[in-house]
C-alpha cells in the first residue's frame, strides 16, 4: 500500500540555520504531496502541498518540490526561527489534490534554539 | 466556530467500557475525517464522510469503532468493549468538499484507557 517515510528525528538546529527534513513516498498512480505542522499545543495545519511532478509548494519561507523520479518531497528552509519549532509531518493522498485519506509519516520533531 | 472542535480533549476510562468522542466541524464543510495518531506516529486515517454518508471506513480497525453523522455536520465516533491498545489521541478534520480543497483538524481527544 502507500506509504511515507521521513527522517527520524529529533532534529535541533541553531537560529537561522538551514533545514533539511527528507521524505520519500511509495505510492500507484499519482499522488498528492503534504507537509503539515504541529505547533506545540496545536492542531496540524497544512504547510505546503504539491499535486503533480515538479510541482513546488512553499508557504512562510518553506518549500518543497515534488520528484517523481526520486519519489521524494524534501522539506528545506533557508534560515530558521525559533518559532519553526514544531512537529512536521509528511503526507500524501492517493488522488490528485484530493484531501481524503492523507497517508502521514511518522514526524520529525524540530527544536530551534535562539 | 472558527474551527474544528473536539470533546473532550481527554478522556479516560477503564477497559472494557464504552466511550464516544464528538467532532464538530467548520460550518459549512460537507467533507469529515476522523484519524488517530498513537504515540511516535504519524496520524492514520480512520474514516471519512461526505455529508450524512460515510464514504470509505476501511480504516475503522475492527467492528468495535463505529462513527456516525446523522445530519451531515457533527460527527460522533464511538468505541465499544475499549481495550488498552485503543489509548491514542483521535483526531478529527474538515473539509469544504472532498476534492483539491485543505483538511482543517482540530485539537484532537486524548483516550487513555486503563
Amino acid at each position: 500500500g502507500d506509504s511515507v517515510t521521513q527522517m527520524e528525528g529529533p532534529v535541533t538546529l541553531s537560529e537561522e540555520a538551514f533545514l533539511t527534513i527528507n521524505c520519500t513516498y511509495t505510492a500507484t498512480g499519482y499522488p498528492s504531496l503534504f507537509w503539515y505542522v504541529q505547533y506545540p499545543g496545536e492542531g496540524l495545519q497544512l504547510l505546503l502541498k504539491a499535486t503533480k511532478a515538479d510541482d513546488k509548494g512553499s508557504n512562510k519561507g518553506f518549500e518543497a518540490t515534488y520528484r517523481k523520479e526520486t519519489t521524494s518531497f524534501h522539506l528545506e528552509k533557508g534560515s530558521v526561527q525559533v518559532s519553526d519549532s514544531a512537529v512536521y509531518f509528511c503526507a500524501l493522498t492517493p488522488t490528485q489534490g484530493g484531501s481524503e485519506k492523507l497517508v502521514f509519516g511518522k514526524g520529525t520533531k524540530l527544536t530551534v534554539n535562539p | 466556530g472558527a474551527g474544528v472542535s473536539q470533546t473532550p480533549s481527554n478522556k479516560v476510562t477503564e477497559k472494557g467500557k464504552y466511550v464516544e468522542l464528538r467532532c464538530d466541524p467548520i460550518s459549512g464543510h460537507t467533507a469529515l475525517y476522523w484519524y488517530r495518531q498513537s504515540l511516535g506516529q504519524g496520524p492514520e486515517f480512520l474514516i471519512y464522510f461526505q455529508g450524512t454518508g460515510a464514504a470509505d471506513d476501511s480504516g475503522l480497525p475492527n467492528d468495535r469503532f463505529f462513527a456516525v453523522r446523522p445530519e451531515g455536520s457533527v460527527s460522533t465516533l464511538k468505541i465499544q468493549r475499549t481495550e488498552r491498545g485503543d489509548s491514542a489521541v483521535y483526531l478529527c478534520a474538515s473539509s469544504l468538499t472532498v476534492g483539491n480543497t485543505e483538511a482543517f483538524f482540530g485539537q484532537g481527544t486524548r483516550l487513555t484507557v486503563v
